[in-house]
């Protein structure tokens, strides 16, 4: 099993510009998340869902979207980038549907910088 | 609202000593309770966790506490080695929910020889 992969590793982007992050896992859990990461701040919830088609908003939603279209992927979008949006990326995936309250399975990050 | 406080930000020990990091929880609801190492430039991952109905739980090295009622927990490591230095993270999931694990600010462990 490869886990739970990112893509990309690295990206630049100018204020304004869109993009996705994207997060597939090969180990059929329901439960997936995004975590952004600050100096100082910890791991900060921005969006989960405990199934395809079911999303909902964590601690720092405003800015991004997810959609959750198959059981494997769930992308994170950016719909108009700002420099308050440079941050480390997580995704992470849990076995059980009640996610929050099993072993998280992060990836390796996306270090996302916006000028 | 949903907070979890995690005290220190940077912790410096001697080999062999013992460390201690400590966090407090706001939301009563709060029934599980888990720890995740993160070594520089890689993934979070989980160490121990503990759930609400338990008061302690060890593994080798590590331990964690829970007092329900002060709502605080904690992580212990015994007999610290080089290779303990890293990040760590306490987390609680909120809102009687299942669902938003909400994390600490992390401590920075530095081990030295």
């Amino acid at each position: 099993n490869a886990g739970v992969t990112q893509t990309p590793k690295f990206q630049v982007l100018k204020t304004g510009q869109s993009m996705t992050l994207q997060c597939a896992q090969d180990m059929n859990h329901e439960y997936m998340s995004w975590y952004r990461q600050d100096p100082g701040m910890g791991l900060r919830l921005i969006h989960y869902s405990v199934g395809a088609g079911i999303t909902d908003q964590g601690e720092v939603p405003n800015g991004y979207n997810v959609s959750r279209s198959t059981t494997e992927d769930f992308p994170l979008r950016l719909l108009s980038a700002a420099p308050s949006q440079t941050s480390v990326y997580f995704c992470a995936s849990s076995p059980s549907v009640a996610g929050g309250t099993d072993t998280q399975y992060f990836g390796p990050g996306t270090r996302l910088t916006v000028l | 609202g949903e907070n979890v406080e995690q005290h220190p930000s940077t912790l410096s020990v001697q080999e062999g000593d013992s460390a201690v990091i400590k966090c407090t929880y706001s939301d009563s609801a709060s029934n599980y309770f888990p720890w995740y190492k993160q070594e520089l430039g890689k993934r979070p991952q989980l160490i121990i966790d503990i759930r609400s109905n338990v008061g302690e739980k060890k593994d080798q090295r590590i331990a964690v506490t829970l007092n329900k009622t002060a709502k605080h927990f904690s992580l212990h490591i015994t007999e610290t080695q080089p290779e303990d230095s890293a990040v760590y993270f306490c987390a609680a999931v909120y809102g009687g929910a299942t669902n938003k694990l909400i994390f600490g600010t992390g401590t920075l462990l530095a081990v030295q020889p």
